[in-house]
């Protein structure tokens, strides 16, 4: 089935670092949105960009949208130990009303 | 404000078993939508709903049945468990139309036996 996958599956840095995330599509989009799953618990909405956006922030986030390499990067700034979680990038398609999840990115943040 | 509530959060049934996993949410959310977790698959949408008596199948739907008289529920319910079920499911719900904020439920944790 069409969806984003990212990549790495799983990261793990020194509280403090920076740490990205890729996410790559094969079709177009409407918009594509980033999503934060902590152990044992529901997602969470991080941040939408549309495809017409190349860049959003929102506090210590940022996510950039390649659409002509079909890609999207979440970036986050110094981290810390509470952002230890799994990474989901989710796509909408034209003419379509569900979103597809990737398959996501176990971030683990080290003391 | 509860927002979007799953029960139960812990299920063990046996093979066979007819199961019913509901869903509420309190938004009035025109969409609605069922995943399952699994190890290496990710989410995977079962079922959705666009709005009241309006329901559609999603990826895997195949032994999940879905309905949606009232706006607020999504019950779904597994006619006859089988041990490939054993997953978590995740109840969603949207404001809007294609590629919305979705909000999640915490999950409903089931194994079949």
């Amino acid at each position: 089935s069409q969806q984003g996958e990212e990549d790495p599956q799983a990261l793990s840095i020194q509280e403090g670092e920076n740490a990205t995330m890729n996410c790559s599509y094969k079709t177009s989009i409407n918009n594509l949105q980033w999503y934060r799953q902590n152990s044992g618990r529901g997602l969470v909405h991080l941040i939408l960009i549309r495809s017409n956006e190349r860049e959003k922030h929102s506090g210590r986030l940022r996510v950039t949208l390649d659409t002509s390499k079909k890609s999207s990067s979440l970036l986050i700034t110094a981290s810390r130990a509470a952002d230890t979680a799994s990474y989901f990038c989710a796509t909408d398609y034209h003419r379509d009303d569900k979103i597809i999840f990737g398959k996501g990115t176990r971030l683990h943040i080290l003391p | 404000d509860a927002g979007i509530t799953q029960s139960p959060r812990y299920k063990i049934t046996e093979t066979g078993r007819q199961v019913t996993l509901m869903c509420h949410q309190t938004w009035s959310h025109s969409y609605m939508f069922w995943y399952r977790q699994d190890l290496g698959h990710g989410l995977r949408l079962i079922y959705y709903s666009a709005a009241a008596d309006i329901t559609d199948k999603g990826e895997v739907p195949d032994g999940y049945v879905v309905s949606r008289s009232k706006t607020e529920n999504f019950p779904l319910t597994l006619e006859s468990a089988t041990r490939s079920q054993t997953s978590v499911y995740f109840c969603a719900s949207s404001p809007g139309t294609e590629g919305d904020t979705q909000y999640f439920g915490p999950g409903t944790r089931l194994t079949v036996l």
